[in-house]
């Protein structure tokens, strides 16, 4: 069946380093991908979409390439800050016949001053 | 203020006691679903709903049950809550779009942090 799998954390950077969440998946079809983030005691939020092969998507500095070839949704950002500490999912929305998400199991960011 | 809401925030119960976890939304949309949070586990669906009266299950849906009555309600209904379904549980909806119902971005409620003694 479908699934996500993204790298383990927690990832701890400090400020202005440079961040990247890898996010591979299996999915028969074509999924949309997404990454969603989750500050503490809050829910999740859109951080960035991409719906066919080759879309980046981007937002708050964060970039994100939908490779067919690869199977992968990586996140990437050039320098974090500490309100950037998260957690951050990636999931995608499957096309095969059913109508679910999926999403990873999630990676905690924390950034230190 | 478009927003997802749920009720209770905070649930404390004790195993075999009916408990409704409900959920609203006012964006008109016509996708809903049930997310259940572990710890190394992520996010698993547990319900979903295309629309009025259309529900499916998702990837963890034992113990639970849903309705959709309404387009802007569905709630979550644990008839006999067991220890295991202790969890932190969230809300989401999206719209979907074109004629095959492509799922859009979802929009998540504040979660509902369960304890089943």
């Amino acid at each position: 069946g479908d699934s996500v799998t993204q790298m383990e954390g927690p990832v701890t950077l400090s400020e202005e380093a440079f961040l990247t969440i890898n996010c591979t998946y299996t999915a028969t079809g074509y999924p949309s991908l997404f990454w969603y983030v989750q500050y503490p005691g809050e829910g999740l939020q859109l951080l960035l979409k991409a719906t066919k092969a080759d879309d980046k998507g981007s937002n708050k500095g964060f970039e994100a390439t939908y490779r067919k070839e690869t199977t992968s949704f990586h996140l990437e950002k050039g320098s974090v800050q500490v309100s950037d500490s998260a957690v951050y999912f990636c999931a995608l929305s499957t096309t095969s016949g059913t109508y679910k998400y999926i999403f990873g199991t999630g990676t905690r960011l924390k950034v230190l001053a | 203020e478009a927003q997802v809401t749920q009720n209770p925030r905070y649930l404390i119960t004790v195993t075999g006691k009916k408990l409704t976890v409900t959920c609203s939304q006012n964006m008109n949309h016509e996708y809903m679903s049930w997310y259940r949070q572990d710890p190394g586990l992520g996010l698993r669906q547990i319900y979903y709903s295309m629309n009025v009266e259309v529900t499916d299950k998702g990837d963890v849906p034992e113990g639970y049950k849903v309705s959709r009555k309404e387009k802007r309600n569905f709630p979550l209904i644990l008839e006999s809550p067991s220890p295991n379904q202790t969890s932190l549980y969230f809300c989401a909806s999206s719209p979907l779009t074109g004629t095959s119902g492509k799922k859009e971005t979802q929009y998540f409620g504040p979660g509902t942090r369960l304890l089943v003694l």
